[in-house]
């Protein structure tokens, strides 16, 4: 089992919500880790977006806009990354990541398409 | 302005030595707590990191790469060399350098990437 697990694709429509999630392998508790963000889009190298811990403990990456957000679902043992008024321009891979074991891993990333 | 630019051959044969330098500017890695990774990306796939230096010279590698991994750093011309060795088709990816700032944790500036083809 992957250590991060995301979903490969989700679809949702301009002005809408995106929920993208991150789920941490059993046994490591999403509670104990910073979630990063980073998103790519074709041809380019990732970007950051925002890290998250707590809402006490976050970080927006520069010129990043509010509408993205960070957030966790301790229930599913899941980092999300909340895209709230989906812009065309929001198309692009979302991966997630934490400092884990290697020290560092990657989620498998979700392509987020905006139609 | 801080900018990082991976160089390296498109083309390396299996069981060749691959050798990658990223030069950058904007920032010295004599400054405390800087760091530069390597990471990659086979096409259409996820990332994976790669590799570690640190200001201090500390080294971390991927714990799946490590036996085939040395990173090394020249502060004085502004590079960070990784090689890879013991090449292997599934070694084809891009690879990307990526700084960490100082007091940071997460990979703020990227360079654009070098495709490596791994085939006889």
């Amino acid at each position: 089992q992957a250590v991060l697990t995301q979903p490969s694709s989700l679809s949702a429509s301009p002005g809408a919500s995106a929920s993208l999630t991150c789920t941490l392998r059993t046994g490591i508790n999403v509670a104990n880790y910073r979630i990063y963000w980073y998103q790519q889009k074709p041809g380019s190298p990732p970007h950051f977006l925002l890290s998250y811990k707590s809402d006490s403990d976050k970080q927006q990456g520069s010129g990043v806009p509010s509408r993205f957000s960070g957030s966790k679902d301790t229930s599913a043992n899941a980092g999300i990354l909340l895209i709230s008024g989906l812009r065309s321009e929001d198309e692009a891979d979302y991966y997630c990541m934490i400092y884990y074991g290697s020290p560092v891993v990657f989620g498998g990333g979700t392509k987020l398409t905006v139609l | 302005q801080v900018t990082l630019k991976e160089s390296g051959p498109a083309l390396v044969k299996p069981t060749q030595t691959l050798t990658l330098t990223c030069t950058f500017s904007g920032f010295s890695l004599s400054t405390p707590l800087m760091r530069v990774n390597w990471i990659r990306q086979s096409p259409g796939k996820a990332l994976e990191w790669l590799a570690r230096i640190d200001w201090d010279d500390d080294k971390i590698y991927s714990t799946s790469l490590k036996t085939r991994l040395t990173i090394s750093k020249d502060t004085s011309t502004n590079r960070v060399v990784l090689t890879m060795t013991n090449m292997d088709p599934v070694d084809t990816a891009t690879y990307y350098c990526a700084r960490v700032r100082a007091g940071h944790d997460y990979f703020d500036y990227w360079g654009q990437g070098t495709l490596v083809t791994v085939s006889s």
